[in-house]
């Protein structure tokens, strides 16, 4: 099986512009989580979908959002970008609800 | 929310030596898993366990949910072990998605 692919895996933005990142669960699983590593803060929860519908949402500011398709693949946007998101962006992705998480390789976001 | 503690942060062994890497919880968890944080960020699973002892390979782990701890075992150390090793718990509904403990930066030297 194919394994947790995450799109794009590098970006650059501006202050203040938006961006947008995808997730591609392994086949099957139907539960999408998303997570902010920063060096000071360390991987933090952002969001989790499971069947289209948003479970959980980590202590994030509104700025972040997400959506699941009905295919289980994921989308998150941050807008308004500020400096400190500058970060890797990981999802992950299971079967079940607090089954085994597995994770993509990340997306890497540069904000300057 | 649940709380997730790792020691040694650092580590420094040699080729061939033993280690230990323990995390504590601070509530029951519905999961906990061990992971290794590769150079280019990408987090590998090594094992999902919420109770009990598995193996695999040089690696082992142990979680004794009772006393709210697990313990990574790396025997025979190699170079390419190397890295970050991180520990998360999932507790009650799982509202808080997984926490992550700091982590464990080993470095194995040849």
């Amino acid at each position: 099986k194919a394994g947790v692919t995450q799109t794009p895996r590098y970006l650059i933005k501006t202050r203040g512009q938006q961006v947008t990142l995808s997730c591609s669960p392994i086949s099957g699983h139907r539960s999408v989580s998303w997570y902010q590593q920063t060096p000071g803060q360390g991987l933090q929860f952002l969001f989790e979908y499971f069947s289209e519908t948003q479970r959980n949402k980590g202590n994030f500011p509104g700025r972040f959002s997400g959506r699941q398709f009905s295919n289980s693949r994921s989308e998150m946007n941050v807008s308004t970008l500020e400096l400190g998101d500058s970060a890797l962006y990981l999802c992950a992705s299971s079967l079940l609800v607090a089954d085994t998480q597995y994770f993509g390789p990340g997306t890497r976001l540069t904000v300057l | 929310g649940i709380q997730v503690e790792q020691s040694p942060p650092d580590l420094i062994l040699q080729e061939g030596a033993n280690s230990t890497l323990r995390c504590n919880f601070s509530d029951s968890v519905n999961n906990l898993q061990w992971f290794h944080q590769n150079p280019w960020g990408q987090l590998i699973n090594l094992f999902y366990i919420p109770s009990g002892t598995k193996q695999n390979g040089r690696l082992s782990a142990t979680t004794v949910a009772t006393e709210r701890y697990s313990l990574l075992y790396i025997s025979s150390s190699q170079t390419t072990d190397s890295g970050v090793y991180f520990c998360a718990a999932l507790s009650g509904g799982g509202a808080d998605g997984l926490t992550f403990g700091k982590g464990t930066h080993l470095i194995i030297q040849p």
